[in-house]
């Protein structure tokens, strides 16, 4: 088993667009995830999904899209980036009514 | 919202010497979770905790689930340099799988 993968690994922005980053995970776990991770504040909970179909905010939902049209794949989208999403984001993923999270390896993107 | 208040910050320990880090929070919750993150990874799970006063063990690491719901601890004894990192603590209230995760120790072990 691959685990989450995401990618890009890498990517910079110009203020103003979009992109999508990729999360898919491989152990058929119904709970996805997403997250940013900036200096001195940890780990904040974007947007989650507990199943294909169904999608729900977090802590800092504003300027990020998702969707969930199967069990293995969660993209988080970035319609009109801005520099205050310059971050480290992670996936992660775990099994319903289970609390033990998988993360994925991040995507570190900067917003000029 | 909720918040985990994870101390130290930091800490610089010499190798062989045991570490201690704390979590609490004003919120009773279910679950207490322990993560490590090494620079440019992704968390990965040490502990889980899933009952008020456990103590658990995983080789030189141990945590516990406090009596009242509202902190955790980790312990790490005898340390050595690949225990660098970021330690995270989380918890969750349970069944929805939201977890809320501490700020972080960042942990640095001189050899």
């Amino acid at each position: 088993n691959a685990g989450v993968t995401q990618t890009p690994k890498f990517q910079v922005l110009k203020t103003g667009q979009s992109m999508t980053l990729q999360c898919a995970q491989d152990m058929n776990h119904e709970y996805m995830s997403w997250y940013r991770q900036d200096p001195g504040m940890g780990l904040r909970l974007i947007h989650y999904s507990v199943g294909a179909g169904i999608t729900d905010q977090g802590e800092v939902p504003n300027g990020y899209n998702v969707s969930r049209s199967t069990t293995e794949d969660f993209p988080l989208r970035l319609l009109s980036a801005a520099p205050s999403q310059t971050s480290v984001y992670f996936c992660a993923s775990s099994p319903l009514w289970t609390d033990t999270q998988y993360f994925g390896p991040g995507t570190r993107l900067t917003v000029l | 919202g909720q918040q985990l208040n994870q101390s130290p910050q930091s800490m610089f320990i010499q190798e062989g010497e045991d570490v201690s880090m704390n979590c609490t929070s004003s919120s009773i919750f279910n679950t207490w979770l322990w993560y490590k993150q090494d620079p440019g990874e992704g968390p990965v799970l040490l502990i889980a905790l899933y009952k008020a006063g456990e103590l658990t063990s995983n080789g030189r690491l141990t945590a516990q689930f406090g009596i009242t719901r509202k902190d955790s601890f980790l312990n790490i004894s005898a340390s050595i340099p690949s225990d660098v990192g970021i330690y995270f603590c989380a918890a969750s209230q349970g069944g929805s799988e939201k977890l809320v995760f501490g700020k972080g120790t960042k942990l640095t072990v001189n050899p």
